[in-house]
């Protein structure tokens, strides 16, 4: 059962314009939801994140987006840069699990087109 | 360097044959995990660690070892590889993963099993 669900394999952008990535879950007890960007052949980094106590956090052109009542969230980039083309990964945890409660969907490859 | 280095970068083994993947951090972390990346799957908990001689098993244990005799040090080894271990690993460390704050990654190796 997939609890963190990316629904859109990829997204097409063009330069300039908003990016929007989504990302549903099924868990209630989620409490923190994390975005990670990964370029080929490196590893992910850490983008941005959000506690379920809020239902915005922005950092510079990224803003996360969550609606707790419909279990999804959405990382919004504005505006879209030939660099933002990467694979991103929406995750979601328990702050009152164990450590290996981050889970991860299965990611949007996001391509940045000029 | 500071930071997460995991070793080989690519490695090619043939199948029955057992071979481990190093990893190595340098910010004296708690927490680090293994996870493995896989078209169709995103990114998968193989095993983590909460200290030195502390590990857990995650979603996909079967088939790994670890061991964590230095809070540093976290190698995966793959007892007797099969073809469908065929994926890219990723090691992580966190010094508070309940936090919110994410983890750290290092680049991955990529492993075939031929």
């Amino acid at each position: 059962d997939q609890q963190v669900k990316q629904n859109s394999p990829s997204l097409s952008v063009q330069e300039g314009r908003i990016s929007i990535l989504n990302c549903d879950y099924t868990n209630s007890m989620f409490d923190y939801f994390l975005w990670y960007k990964k370029y080929p052949a490196e590893g992910p980094t850490f983008l941005i994140s959000i506690s379920s106590i809020k239902d915005k956090n922005e950092d510079g052109r990224f803003t996360v987006f969550l609606n707790k009542s419909a279990k999804h969230l959405s990382l919004h980039i504005v505006p879209s840069q030939p660099g933002d083309s990467a694979v991103y990964f929406c995750a979601a945890m328990y702050s009152g699990g164990g450590a290996d409660g981050l889970t991860f969907g299965k990611g949007t490859h996001l391509i940045i087109q000029p | 360097d500071a930071g997460i280095t995991q070793s080989p970068r690519y490695k090619i083994t043939e199948t029955g044959r057992q071979v481990t993947l190093m990893c190595h951090q340098t910010w004296s972390h708690s927490y680090m995990f293994w996870y493995r990346q896989d078209l169709g799957h995103g990114l998968r908990l193989i095993y983590y660690s909460a200290a030195a001689d502390i590990t857990d098993k995650g979603e996909v244990p079967d088939g790994y070892v670890v061991s964590r005799s230095k809070t540093e040090n976290f190698p995966l080894t793959l007892e007797s590889a099969t073809r469908s271990q065929t994926s890219v690993y990723f090691c992580a460390s966190s010094d508070s993963p309940l936090s919110g704050y994410g983890y750290t990654f290092g680049s991955g190796t990529r492993l075939t099993v031929v």
